[in-house]
């Protein structure tokens, strides 16, 4: 079936590095891709989104491109903020579009 | 203001006694859902709802019932609830847009099974 394979955490940055969380997919047909952001004791928030192939979702200066050759939605940002410190997830939605899959979630803290 | 609600937050209950999950939206999104995150396991979704009247499983359906006889509320109900159900749930609600949905979360529910 579907899934969604995510590098693990915690990751530990400092201010102004740059962030690379890896995801890759597996899937029939042709996914949506998602990331999605956690902050401590809130429910997820949507911070992208790809629908088809070479696509690419950005907000807030987050960036992933939807490889569909190497099956990968990474997430990536040039230079995070203490803000940015949440666990994030990648997720997919099936080909219908009605059901959803996420990772197990990267954490994130940066420190200053 | 634009929201999803859980109620309750939080809840400790014991083996074998019903309870029940409200979830609410207030976007007359006609997608609704529900998951629950566990360590190690990220979010799993449970059941899934395109329309009133009409649900359908997810990844992990077992031991869990849903309704959706309004398009602002749908439900999660625990018939007879066992301590592998002790978890924290979302309930979600969303738009179709390209092809699939953007879902708003709620604030999530903390359920302990004894």
């Amino acid at each position: 079936g579907d899934s969604v394979t995510q590098m693990e955490g915690p990751v530990t940055l400092s201010e102004e590095a740059f962030l690379t969380i890896n995801c890759t997919y597996t899937a029939t047909g042709y996914p949506s891709l998602f990331w999605y952001v956690q902050y401590p004791g809130e429910g997820l928030q949507l911070l992208l989104k790809a629908t088809k192939a070479d696509d690419k979702g950005s907000n807030k200066g987050f960036e992933a491109t939807y490889r569909k050759e190497t099956t990968s939605f990474h997430l990536e940002k040039g230079s995070v903020q203490v803000s940015d410190s949440a666990v994030y997830f990648c997720a997919l939605s099936d080909q219908t579009g009605n059901q959803f899959y996420f990772g197990t979630g990267t954490s994130l803290t940066v420190i200053p | 203001e634009a929201q999803v609600t859980q109620n309750p937050r939080y809840l400790i209950t014991v083996t074998g006694k019903k309870l029940t999950v409200t979830c609410s939206q207030n976007m007359n999104h006609e997608y609704m859902s529900w998951y629950r995150q566990d360590p190690g396991l990220g979010l799993r979704q449970i059941y899934y709802s395109m329309n009133v009247e009409v649900t359908d499983k997810g990844d992990v359906p077992e031991g869990y019932k849903v309704s959706r006889k309004e398009k602002r509320n749908f439900p999660l109900i625990l018939e007879s609830p066992s301590p592998n159900q002790t978890s924290l749930y979302f309930c979600a609600s969303g738009f179709r847009t390209s092809g699939t949905y953007e879902q708003y979360f709620g604030p999530g529910t903390r359920l302990t099974v004894t």
